[in-house]
């Protein structure tokens, strides 16, 4: 069974730095895209950026509202993927979700994690 | 970036009706393996988003079939056969064809 474990939301202030990890256990962590998308209160769905599998060069893109503010690494001894936070403005406050896709023979397994609430303000 | 419309953005169902959801995409969704990188998800009030189709038209593991999805270039649907109550919810599109991913406004589907 596929768990998530996302942690690190909370109060920062307009300016601060905050780390989330989504922690995954019960798939193929080395085989994993991992993106994080994000829900501000009573809003749709918006894409934050990703880390591609180990397989496929571990690379990361970002969405432009968070281009050089936000990183998104991984530790592939712990399962775990990160996403540091700096630099924050009102505007990011969204419920975070962690989003880790495998490929296995042609079937996409998609999982979203529970989320964790970011809220910047003063 | 490739800009995802949805229609409508309020769909009132009687249980047991048909329902239709209509994603419009600004670019065609189509790479050189023949691969549609359109997916659809749902999202029940208060909880996490949910995968329900992935590339146009494969069900996810565990989503019943009464959910389907079509389409090709720029125009892609998500068919509910027969609505029911815990279908309730707001449905979104996404594409996964190049980054920065995006996906449409949602569609509220609401029991009449």
């Amino acid at each position: 069974e596929v768990q998530l474990v996302e942690s690190g939301g909370g109060l920062v202030k307009p300016g601060g730095s905050l780390r989330v990890s989504c922690e995954v256990s019960g798939l193929n962590f080395n085989d994993a895209w991992v993106t994080w998308v994000r829900q501000a209160p009573g809003k749709g769905l918006e894409w934050v950026g990703l880390i591609r599998s180990n397989t496929d060069g571990g690379t990361t893109d970002y969405a432009a509202p968070v281009e050089g503010r936000f990183t998104i690494s991984k530790d592939d001894s712990e399962n775990t993927v990160y996403l540091q936070m700096n630099s924050l403005e009102a505007e990011d406050t969204a419920i975070y979700y962690c989003r880790p896709v495998v490929v296995i023979s042609l079937t996409h397994y998609d999982y979203w994690g529970p989320g964790t609430l970011v809220t910047v303000s003063s | 970036d490739i800009l995802m419309t949805q229609s409508p953005l309020s769909l009132p169902v009687t249980p047991g009706e048909p329902a239709s959801i209509s994603c419009r995409s600004s670019q065609r969704l189509l790479d050189g393996n023949g691969n549609i990188y359109l997916n659809w998800y749902f999202q029940k009030p208060g909880k996490s988003p949910q995968a329900l189709i992935y590339l146009g038209s494969n069900r996810a593991s565990g989503v019943p079939d009464r959910f389907s999805g079509s389409g090709s270039g720029t125009d892609f649907t998500l068919k509910i056969s027969r609505v029911e109550v815990e279908d309730v919810g707001i449905y979104y599109c996404m594409q996964a064809q190049q980054v920065p991913i995006t996906f449409g406004q949602g569609t509220r589907l609401e029991i009449k």
